[in-house]
């Protein structure tokens, strides 16, 4: 079975400010990892994804994730957050196979204040 | 491109009737479609896998006869909550996975119900 752990449930941070979102996961097999981002009453988007090579992974609005086998973490960061980052961000893992089921952390609402 | 629709985007019944919703991959053929549901400030969980042509694959405590799932062709997936009632309401989002993309899915929308 796989698990993803989401450190964080809220993270408050001003404008211009960097930021780091925590998720670590568990799995006994390899895995793919994704970061989804979801703003109030939508569905979720597509942020970036780990599938293989690189392990550093960037999205065109400036975030990027590095995946770290060793300790089993992939965390989102961005240098410079604007208030249109506020959302909720969900990482998720699967694992190859049929199926593909993605397994969710809890999410972590980035609030972005002036 | 990899659009998924939702469809309606919000719906209000009564308790006892069945509600239909709809999800389509717009630019894509989608080999598999997910049905996810969302609880407020909760996380997604999954209802049931749906491949083209076969039976959904429900998870565990998913009641198939009150979510029916039919995926009909490529490109469209519905799911149709039976006698709903107000426990039922809730964020119900789809996701669909391409083929030759099989790794990543793309989500609809999604679609609120509110069962009265």
């Amino acid at each position: 079975a796989q698990s993803v752990t989401q450190l964080d449930s809220q993270v408050p941070v001003f404008e211009e400010a960097p930021v780091e979102l925590r998720c670590n996961y568990s799995s006994s097999v390899s895995v793919y990892l994704f970061w989804y981002v979801q703003y109030p009453n939508q569905g979720l988007q597509l942020l970036l994804k780990y599938l293989s090579g690189s392990t550093l992974v960037k999205s065109i609005n400036g975030f990027e994730a590095e995946f770290n086998k060793s300790q089993t973490s992939f965390h989102l960061r961005k240098p410079s957050v604007h208030i249109s980052d506020t959302a909720e961000y969900f990482c998720a893992v699967s694992r190859g196979g049929s199926n593909y089921k993605l397994t969710f952390g809890k999410g972590t609402l980035l609030t972005v204040n002036p | 491109g990899a659009v998924v629709s939702q469809h309606p985007s919000w719906v209000i019944c009564k308790s006892g009737t069945s509600v239909k919703i709809e999800c389509r991959s717009l630019d894509f053929q989608a080999t598999t479609m997910f049905w996810y549901r969302q609880f407020p400030k909760q996380s997604l969980m999954l209802m049931a896998t749906s491949n083209e042509g076969s039976k959904a694959t429900y998870e565990q405590g998913v009641e198939k006869d009150k979510f029916l799932i039919n995926h009909a062709s490529l490109t469209l997936s519905t799911l149709t909550v039976t006698s709903a009632h107000p426990e039922d309401s809730s964020f119900y989002i789809c996701s669909a996975r391409a083929r030759g993309r099989q790794e990543t899915q793309y989500f609809g929308p999604g679609t609120r119900l509110l069962v009265l």
